[in-house]
């Protein structure tokens, strides 16, 4: 099966300019990750989807930071306006849904670089 | 809150080597546990999990103990390839909810 899809792999911005990355998670899986990976650190969980409607988005920083998943599928995150401490690796991952059970599959990621 | 210590790294090892990647965690409840992978250029991978105390994950010659006594996971494999040099990420699956809290990484490069 395909895997989770990441665009662009790569983005350099400037810092108050902003971006916007798209995920098409595994077909059928219901639940949608989005991860902010900073250097040196573990993932931390920005938002988190069942179909379209958001399950846990407690540590994504809202007055900047958006994601959505209109049709239950691909989903988007955009940053605006970007600032020098958003520089990191973007992961998206999907699963069939949020028991334990259910494994979570990563995409490669989007790496941003704000200057 | 959750959260997810791993041994402070990097750890640079010669092939046939023993490896430890040591994990330790908070959690209220029981949580679940896993080990990740990140390979370069690639996305993180599942290696290998545990979902109650005393059970072992194994997988590709990896291996680790879910210990409630000790709050830790350690990762072990008797003898590391090349190939295995990576990322590896500990992680922790709350009991409710299917949020990942992972640790900071420990970075392994194995010589020839």
């Amino acid at each position: 099966e395909a895997g989770v899809a990441q665009s662009p792999r790569y983005k350099i911005i400037e810092k108050r300019q902003s971006v916007a990355f798209w995920c098409n998670p595994i077909s059928g899986h219901a639940t949608l990750y989005w991860y902010q990976q900073i250097l040196g650190q573990g993932p931390k969980l920005l938002i988190q989807f069942q179909n379209n409607g958001v399950v846990d988005d407690s540590q994504l920083p809202k007055d900047r930071f958006s994601a959505e998943r209109l049709k239950g599928v691909d989903s988007t995150l955009k940053i605006q306006p970007a600032k020098l401490e958003d520089s990191a690796v973007y992961l998206c991952a999907s699963s069939l849904g949020d028991s334990l059970a259910n494994v979570l599959t990563f995409g490669a990621g989007s790496r941003l670089t704000v200057l | 809150g959750n959260s997810v210590t791993q041994m402070e790294g990097p750890v640079t090892l010669s092939e046939e080597a023993f490896l430890t990647i040591n994990c330790t965690y908070t959690a209220t409840g029981y949580p679940s546990l896993f080990w990740y992978v990140q390979y370069p250029g690639e996305g993180l991978q599942l290696l290998l999990k545990a979902t109650k105390a005393d059970d072992k994950g194994s997988n590709k010659g990896f291996e680790a103990t879910y210990r409630k006594e000790t709050t830790s996971f350690h990762l072990e494999k008797g003898s590391v390839q090349v190939s295995d040099s990576a990322v590896y990420f500990c992680a922790l699956k709350e009991t409710s909810g299917s949020r990942l809290t992972f640790g900071e990484g420990t970075q392994l490069t194995v010589n020839p």
